[in-house]
């Protein structure tokens, strides 16, 4: 157990809906990461954020978007849901910018 | 941006020989460069990292080499066993400005160590 929740665990929804995964980062940790991993595309970067600031954007689509809150938890909101969103949401955190990362168990979406 | 290229995509080893996995990278200021292990359904486990200014780092049945000059790193995997079954993904961070707030991945090797 690396101490990175996510919530929820599996999340089935329909093309159009919006949906949104928290992730609580390590006690500690001040940076949050959004990953995608879907089968043929392996772990693609979405977003970072640092004690409440967005500091990287990776590829993430204009339907996503994300946020750190004061007390440091993240929210991932996907908007107009695909049939290709369907993927393992991964958050990781870390103490620092570029510091080790440590994986929380993820979120599986299934769009239906 | 990096780009971050992992060879094999798949190995498969008797247990007991050694696993090789190979990665490259693109950006020449990158300086750290850890390796996660994810078992089948399970979150991606950091395993090992290296950082540039060392060649090598060993734990256990586990060791990572890195040559900056070529701008590549391996991960190698002694006296494999069952439990080490697993995709394994490397990656890089850069080194400067936005880009060193992100790490890149490969995109995984499987690897199947057969009894």
């Amino acid at each position: 157990d690396s101490g990175v929740t996510q919530t929820p665990k599996h999340l089935i929804t329909a093309t159009g809906q919006r949906v949104t995964l928290r992730c609580s980062p390590r006690s500690g940790d001040l940076s949050v990461y959004w990953y995608q991993q879907s089968l043929d595309q392996g772990l693609q970067f979405l977003i970072q954020y640092y004690n409440g600031e967005e500091r990287a954007k990776g590829n993430i689509l204009e339907r996503f978007s994300a946020q750190q809150f004061p007390d440091l938890h993240s929210e991932l909101n996907l908007s107009s849901l695909e049939l290709g969103d369907s993927a393992l949401y991964f958050c990781a955190s870390s103490v620092g910018v570029g510091e080790t990362q440590y994986f929380g168990p993820g979120t599986r979406l299934l769009v239906l | 941006g990096e780009n971050v290229e992992q060879h094999p995509s798949t190995l498969s080893v008797q247990e007991g020989d050694s696993a090789v996995i190979k990665c490259t990278y693109s950006d020449s200021a990158s300086n750290y460069f850890p390796w996660y292990k994810q078992e089948l359904g399970k979150r991606p486990q950091l395993i090992i990292d290296i950082r540039s200014n060392v060649g090598e780092k060993k734990d256990q049945r586990i060791a990572v080499t890195l040559n900056k000059t070529a701008k590549h790193f391996s991960l190698h995997i002694t006296e494999t066993q069952p439990e080490d079954s697993a995709v394994y993904f490397c990656a890089a961070r850069g080194g400067s400005g936005g880009s060193n707030y992100k790490l890149t991945f490969g995109k995984g090797t499987l690897l199947t160590v057969n009894p």
